[in-house]
Order: C-alpha cells, then sequence, then structure tokens
C-alpha cells in the first residue's frame, strides 16, 4: 500500500530534550516536506526536501532540522525543543502535483 | 507571500443539502489544491486545480486563475464530509501556502 508513515505518533516531552520526529515513505517520491498545524492557523511549512543531500527552508523553519540521506526517509529534528512547538505536524511527499500526506504526529513540549 | 483567504470559516448543514466554500488567494499561482481533514485528523487531496473545473463524485472545484478564487462545491452532503476543507496554493513547484480552512459539519 502507498503511504506516508510517521513516528511517533504522539510525544509528550520537556523543554530542550532533543527529539526527532522520523517519516517514511514507499512511493518512491523525490520531493517531500514538513508541516506544523496549529489552530487557526492552517498547515505551514517548514522545510522541504527536492532530493537527496537537497533541504530548503519553509515558511517556519526556525527551531528545527532535517536531513535528507535516502529518498524515503525525511526526518524532523528539534535539538531543544520549546513549548512554542507543541504542535500538530504532518509528513507530506508528492510526485507531480498531487501531494500524500502521513497520519500526523501531535508534539507536547512541556 | 501568497495570502489565502477561505471563506466561510464555519458551516454547519444538513444532511443532504448543497454547499459551496470559496478560496481567494492575492498572486497569480500554477498550483492550487484542495485538501479534506476528517475529524480524524487525516490529510486527503480532494483536487489539484490550478485552472478550469473537474468533478469528483458529489465534490466539483472550479478555479478562476484570472480573477484568483476557487470554489469547492458539496452535492447532497453527508455527515462524513464533515471535517476541514483546506485550500493551498503555491507559485512554483516547491511550496504550498495553506488556507485557515473552512470547518464543515454535517448533521443528520
Amino acid at each position: 500500500e502507498a503511504q506516508v508513515t510517521q513516528n511517533p505518533r504522539y510525544l509528550i516531552t520537556v523543554t530542550g530534550k532533543k527529539l526527532t520526529v522520523t517519516c517514511s515513505q514507499n512511493m518512491n517520491h523525490e520531493y517531500m516536506s514538513w508541516y506544523r498545524q496549529d489552530p487557526g492557523l492552517g498547515l505551514r511549512q517548514i522545510y522541504y526536501s527536492m532530493n537527496v543531500e537537497v533541504t530548503d527552508k519553509g515558511d517556519v523553519p526556525e527551531g528545527y532540522k532535517v536531513s535528507r540521506k535516502e529518498k524515503r526517509n525525511f526526518p524532523l529534528i528539534l535539538e531543544s525543543p520549546s513549548p512554542n512547538q507543541t504542535s500538530l505536524y504532518f509528513c507530506a511527499s508528492k510526485k507531480g502535483y498531487e501531494q500524500y500526506f502521513g497520519p500526523g504526529t501531535r508534539l507536547t513540549v512541556t | 507571500g501568497i495570502q489565502v483567504e477561505q471563506s466561510p470559516p464555519d458551516l454547519i448543514l444538513q444532511e443532504g443539502a448543497n454547499s459551496t466554500l470559496r478560496c481567494n488567494f492575492s498572486d497569480s499561482v500554477n498550483n492550487l489544491q484542495w485538501f479534506h481533514q476528517n475529524p480524524w485528523g487525516q490529510l486527503i487531496n480532494l483536487f489539484y486545480i490550478p485552472s478550469g473545473t473537474k468533478q469528483n463524485g458529489r465534490l466539483s472545484a472550479t478555479t478562476v486563475a484570472t480573477e484568483r478564487y476557487s470554489l469547492l462545491y458539496i452535492s447532497s452532503s453527508q455527515t462524513t464530509d464533515s471535517g476541514v476543507y483546506f485550500c493551498a496554493v503555491g507559485s512554483g513547484y516547491s511550496t504550498l501556502t495553506f488556507g485557515k480552512g473552512t470547518m464543515l459539519l454535517v448533521s443528520p
């Protein structure tokens, strides 16, 4: 089944404790992206990657890092999480213009 | 950057009713998509429609690029149509700007 997977689905952590949210797709898509969704704000793009070893900032990259060492994986790294990074995070991949989203990761930083 | 405005912000319908959701955008785009987020949070791609009209079952969409708006029509609404509908636009391939969404509740 073609899909984008994210792990973990839910995470509660404390300020400053480094964490990684993994994202993997099995559709051989070159393009992958991370978004965060906050109430009343819609989805905002954090980072995107056009291909392996090619990443670029989206609209809200501060406090996040990404890497793209393999085509299928695009992890999101929070080196020192803060409470304002409490949000619902979505990974997506696409070929052409049709975008496929992962199930989301709900992150709470206390 | 491109601004995206969706209206109405909230909509309550009886099952069987029709509705029209609107998306206005501030600049020329070559990418416009409609998404549905169901009550469980899952995001589903409904249409890729930078211009013209498309139909998929009870849903259809029209984009008038020269006037910078797009409409999503839902006919004979069902409770499973409930959720948030997002319009997202882009002027290139790499980035998408999302509107704040229209929250739809269809009651039986």
